[in-house]
């Protein structure tokens, strides 16, 4: 079975920082790799996916992510943070075969006018 | 139109209580799950249903028992409420049963038990 974690638990950004991500997976072949965004009090809104081809994926609200099978990660990445992106971070990875959809433990990001 | 909607969205009630959850999908999807969100946030999936038959059934308390009455509908009866109930109830749907496909969230049920 998959394994997810995510390093960081919390992470405070100033607006219009830089911001990164951290997604560590275990899996014994090739994974279906999610990012996911939860505003306080709302459901989980999809970022992106990776399937294959390209390791640098291409997301909503200007995310992008960087598959890296040599390291197992999938980070999230974002050139400028907005202040609306304060929200849980969520990675997961789904599995081939069988109905496995693991999250990881999430992070939440804080942003500093 | 919303595409995976929950109800209700806020659900305060006592120990003892039986209570229920429902959840319709509008996007002609083939499963549909629940998920448990505790405190710290932390996703737990504890049903997945696929064209009405149940695929997933992690460990949970048989306190809580699924219905699917048709493929866009997933609904969740919770009898004998605890306090350790208390959590944010997520539906999700799905276009297929594996994990190559992502998951679409409903906006949530806040549960509180007093």
């Amino acid at each position: 079975a998959q394994s997810v974690t995510q390093p960081d638990i919390h992470i405070t950004v100033s607006e219009g920082a830089s911001l990164e991500l951290r997604c560590n997976y275990s899996y014994g072949a090739t994974p279906y790799l999610f990012w996911y965004v939860q505003s306080p009090g709302q459901g989980l809104q999809l970022l992106l996916k990776y399937f294959s081809g390209d390791t640098l994926v291409q997301g909503i609200k200007g995310f992008e992510a960087e598959f890296k099978r040599s390291q197992s990660s999938f980070n999230l990445r974002k050139p400028s943070v907005h202040w609306s992106d304060a929200a849980e971070y969520f990675c997961a990875v789904g599995a081939l075969y069988g109905q496995n959809f693991v999250f990881g433990p999430g992070t939440r990001l804080s942003v500093l006018p | 139109d919303t595409a995976v909607s929950q109800t209700p969205k806020y659900l305060v009630t006592q120990m003892g209580n039986d209570k229920s959850i429902k959840c319709e999908q509008n996007l002609g999807h083939d499963t549909m799950y629940w998920y448990k969100q505790d405190s710290k946030k932390f996703l737990k999936i504890m049903f997945s249903y696929n064209n009405k038959e149940l695929i997933i059934n992690e460990t949970v308390p048989n306190r809580f028992s699924p219905k699917s009455p048709d493929k866009a509908h997933l609904n969740l009866h919770i009898n004998s409420l605890e306090l350790g109930d208390s959590a944010v109830y997520f539906c999700a749907s799905s276009q297929g049963g594996t994990g190559r496909y992502e998951q679409y969230f409903g906006p949530g049920t806040r549960l509180t038990v007093t």
